[in-house]
């Protein structure tokens, strides 16, 4: 069974940029999350999407913005993008509640 | 906000010891994991506890979960190189809280030498 993908791996954009990161959840799970990790912070929740329907968002500004498609399929946005975006942003999905998340690679973005 | 404290942050140690990793959370929750990351990968998930006094094991790691001092630990025996990563703990939000929105720990480093 496929894991959580990420596309791209890498990604480098300039300051004032916005970037697109997409993220295929395992085959049957509807739950997609996205977090933040970067070594200052840690790991801090973006937002989570259940059948196209945003549940729950965390403490990130509005430049944060996310999807889900009707294939699960989710997408993040970041919009006029700063220096301190810089990070790597994982998915994970999950099947049900008392599963674990299941995490992608990550997508290393670098805001230069 | 629910807070979620993992210490040490830093652990080194030699191969054959043994070591406990302690991770305490501020407010009821009801689900309790800890994962695993090696450098430059990604997540994965080791164990799963959903109740009080439940007890996991896999190897040489075993997991645990007292949800009245809101503490679990993970208890590293007779330590081998391949252990070295970082753990981290994670909790869900409680009561209402939603399938994919946890609380991270900050992590323990753990790195093991011969």
């Amino acid at each position: 069974k496929a894991g959580v993908t990420q596309t791209p791996r890498y990604l480098i954009k300039t300051r004032g940029q916005q970037v697109t990161l997409s993220c295929s959840p395992i085959s049957g799970h509807r739950s997609v999350s996205w977090y933040q990790q970067t070594p200052g912070q840690g790991l801090q929740f973006l937002f989570e999407y259940f059948s196209e329907t945003q549940r729950n968002k965390g403490n990130f500004p509005g430049r944060f913005s996310g999807r889900q498609f009707s294939n699960s399929r989710s997408e993040m946005n970041v919009s006029t993008l700063e220096l301190g975006d810089s990070a790597l942003y994982l998915c994970a999905s999950s099947p049900a509640f008392n599963s674990p998340l299941h995490f992608g690679n990550g997508t290393r973005l670098t805001v230069t | 906000e629910l807070k979620v404290e993992q210490n040490p942050l830093f652990l080194s140690m030699q191969e054959g010891k043994n070591y406990t990793i302690y991770c305490n959370y501020s407010t009821t929750s009801d689900r309790l994991y800890w994962y695993r990351q090696d450098p430059g990968k990604s997540l994965e998930s080791l164990f799963v506890l959903l109740s009080n006094g439940a007890v996991k094991q896999e190897g040489r790691l075993m997991a645990s979960l007292d949800t009245k001092a809101r503490l679990s630990t993970l208890h590293i025996t007779a330590a081998v190189h391949d252990l070295s990563a970082t753990y981290f703990c994670a909790v869900d939000g409680g009561r209402g809280s939603t399938l994919g929105r946890l609380y991270f720990g900050r992590g323990t480093q753990l790195t093991v030498w011969p």
